[in-house]
C-alpha cells in the first residue's frame, strides 16, 4: 500500500519565480491539505482540497494556491517567490468521513535564492 | 480558536530512561489529539491520537499518551528510551468540522548513550 508521495523531493528557485509542487495521497484517501515547516518549527497550514474544492485556508497569502485532481492527487503553487517562503513543503492525506488522522508524505524542500 | 504548547524544546534522556515529552493544549471545543514524529530530512509519522475513547491511548514504538481535561494536558511517555527514539516530536490538535492541524513547536528528544 503505497503511502503519500511528493515530488520534486528538493527544489531551488530564485525570489520572483513561480514553484509547483506535487502530491498524491494515500490510496483510498480524498482529502488532501498541505503544510509549510519553516525551519525549527512546528507545521503551519496552509489549505485543504477535497471534491477539487479548497475547503479551508490557514494565514496565507494569495499567492500560494492550490489543485485537486479527480484522482485525489493535488498541486500546491506558489508565485512570486520571497526568500521567506524558503520551507519544507508537506502534504498530508486523509479521509473525509469516518477518520480523525493525516498520513503525511516526505515533503519537498524548496530554497529560495 | 485551538493551540498547542509544547514545554521544552530540548530534551535529553539517558537510554533506557523514562521519556517524557510534554503538551498542553487551548481548545474551546473536546479536541481531537495526535502526536507526531519526524527524523531527520524526513516527514512526519503518526505515534498515537485520542478521538474522546479511552483517555490513554497506545501507539506504536512503545509510546502512550494520557488525556487530561482537567489538565488540558496530552504528554507522551515511553517507559525505555531507545537510541532509535531521537528524533523530534510534535504535538497536534484539531477539532470536529475544523480539518487543520495546528502544531506546537516541537520538542527534539537526544538519547545518551
Amino acid at each position: 500500500d503505497a503511502g503519500v508521495t511528493q515530488s520534486p523531493t528538493h527544489l531551488i528557485k530564485t525570489r520572483g519565480q513561480q514553484v509547483t509542487l506535487r502530491c498524491s495521497p494515500k490510496s483510498g484517501h480524498d482529502t488532501v491539505s498541505w503544510y509549510q515547516q519553516a525551519l525549527g518549527q512546528g507545521p503551519q497550514f496552509i489549505f485543504q482540497y477535497y471534491e477539487e474544492e479548497e475547503r479551508q485556508r490557514g494565514n496565507f497569502p494569495d499567492r500560494f494556491s492550490g489543485h485537486q485532481f479527480p484522482n485525489y492527487s493535488s498541486e500546491l503553487n506558489v508565485n512570486a517567490l520571497l526568500l521567506g517562503d524558503s520551507a519544507l513543503y508537506l502534504c498530508a492525506s486523509s479521509l473525509r468521513q469516518g477518520a480523525y488522522e493525516q498520513y503525511f508524505g516526505p515533503g519537498t524542500r524548496l530554497t529560495v535564492t | 480558536a485551538q493551540s498547542v504548547t509544547q514545554l521544552g524544546s530540548h530534551v535529553s534522556v539517558s537510554e533506557g530512561a523514562l521519556v517524557l515529552l510534554r503538551c498542553n493544549y487551548s481548545s474551546s471545543v473536546p479536541p481531537y489529539l495526535f502526536w507526531y514524529v519526524q527524523y531527520p530530512n524526513q516527514g512526519l509519522q503518526l505515534l498515537l491520537k485520542y478521538t474522546s475513547a479511552a483517555t490513554l491511548v497506545k501507539g506504536i514504538n512503545g509510546f502512550e499518551a494520557e488525556f487530561k481535561k482537567s489538565e488540558t494536558s496530552f504528554h507522551l511517555t515511553k517507559p525505555s528510551a531507545h537510541m532509535s527514539d531521537a528524533a523530534e516530536y510534535f504535538c497536534a490538535v484539531r477539532t470536529f468540522g475544523n480539518e487543520k492541524l495546528t502544531f506546537g513547536t516541537g520538542t527534539r528528544l537526544t538519547i545518551i548513550p
